[in-house]
C-alpha cells in the first residue's frame, strides 16, 4: 500500500529556532495536508495544499507541495513553547475537488520538543 | 467551522463485550466518514470508509465482522467493536471531509479492554 516517509521522527530544539520537517512518498498524491496532534486528541489541520508547487503560509507555518507530487515540507519559524506536539503529514490520492472520497494516508509523525 | 463530535472520549470494557463509538457532524452533512486507529506513539491507520446509506469499505486486514460500521444518516456514523479483546485497545478517531478545509477529525476515543 501507499506509505509516507516522514522525517525527522523527533526534534529537540531551543525556543526561537526554526523547524523543518518533510514527507516523501513513492506514490503520487494530489493533496497534501499537515496536521498537529496533542496527546489524547484528534489531529487538527494546519495547512492544506492542493496544487503541485503550491507554497502556503499560516502564521509562522509554511508548507509546500512538491513539484513531483511525491513530497511536501512544513517549516515553523521562531518556535514557541505551544508548538510542542506531534506533527503529521497526510496525503490524499485524488484532487480535493475532483471527487474520490478516499481516506488519508498519514506519515509516522514528527515529535517536536522545545527546550526553554 | 466544521465540527465532528465523537463520543465517548474514553471507555474501559471487559474482554468479550462490545463497544459503540459515535461520531456526529454538528454543522454540516457528511456523506462520507472515515475511521482510523492509532496505537501509542504510532501514526493513524485508516480502517474503513463509511458511506451514508450503504455498506462501509474496509481497508485490507481490517475485520469487517469485528468492526461494525453504520452510517444511517448524513450526520451520524458509528463504529462498534464487537467481542473486544485486549489487542483491540487503541485510540479510535473518526474524520469527515468538509468544504475547502480538508478533513476534520473527531477528538478520538481511547478504548481499553481489560
Amino acid at each position: 500500500g501507499q506509505q509516507l516517509n516522514q522525517s525527522p521522527q523527533s526534534m529537540f530544539i531551543q525556543e526561537g529556532e526554526d523547524v523543518s520537517m518533510n514527507c516523501t512518498s513513492s506514490s503520487i498524491f494530489n493533496t497534501w495536508l499537515w496536521y498537529k496532534q496533542e496527546p489524547g486528541e484528534g489531529p487538527v489541520l494546519l495547512i492544506a495544499l492542493y496544487k503541485a508547487g503550491e507554497l502556503t503560509s499560516n502564521g509562522r507555518l509554511t508548507a509546500q507541495f512538491g513539484i513531483t507530487r511525491k513530497d511536501s515540507f512544513l517549516n515553523i519559524s521562531a518556535s514557541i513553547p505551544s508548538d510542542v506536539g506531534i506533527y503529521f503529514c497526510a496525503g490524499k490520492r485524488y484532487p480535493y475537488s475532483g471527487g474520490g472520497a478516499d481516506g488519508l494516508t498519514f506519515g509516522k509523525g514528527t515529535h517536536l520538543i522545545i527546550q526553554p | 467551522g466544521a465540527v465532528v463530535s465523537q463520543h465517548p472520549s474514553r471507555v474501559i470494557c471487559k474482554s468479550g463485550t462490545s463497544v459503540k463509538i459515535e461520531c456526529r457532524s454538528l454543522d454540516f452533512q457528511a456523506t462520507t466518514m472515515f475511521w482510523y486507529r492509532q496505537f501509542p506513539k504510532q501514526s493513524l491507520m485508516l480502517m474503513a470508509t463509511s458511506n451514508e446509506g450503504s455498506k462501509a469499505t474496509y481497508e485490507q486486514g481490517v475485520e469487517k465482522d469485528k468492526f461494525l460500521i453504520n452510517h444511517a444518516s448524513l450526520t451520524l456514523s458509528t463504529l462498534t467493536v464487537t467481542s473486544a479483546h485486549p489487542e483491540d485497545s487503541s485510540f479510535y478517531i473518526c474524520s469527515a471531509r468538509w468544504g475547502g478545509q480538508g478533513y476534520t477529525f473527531g477528538s478520538g476515543t481511547r478504548l481499553t479492554v481489560v
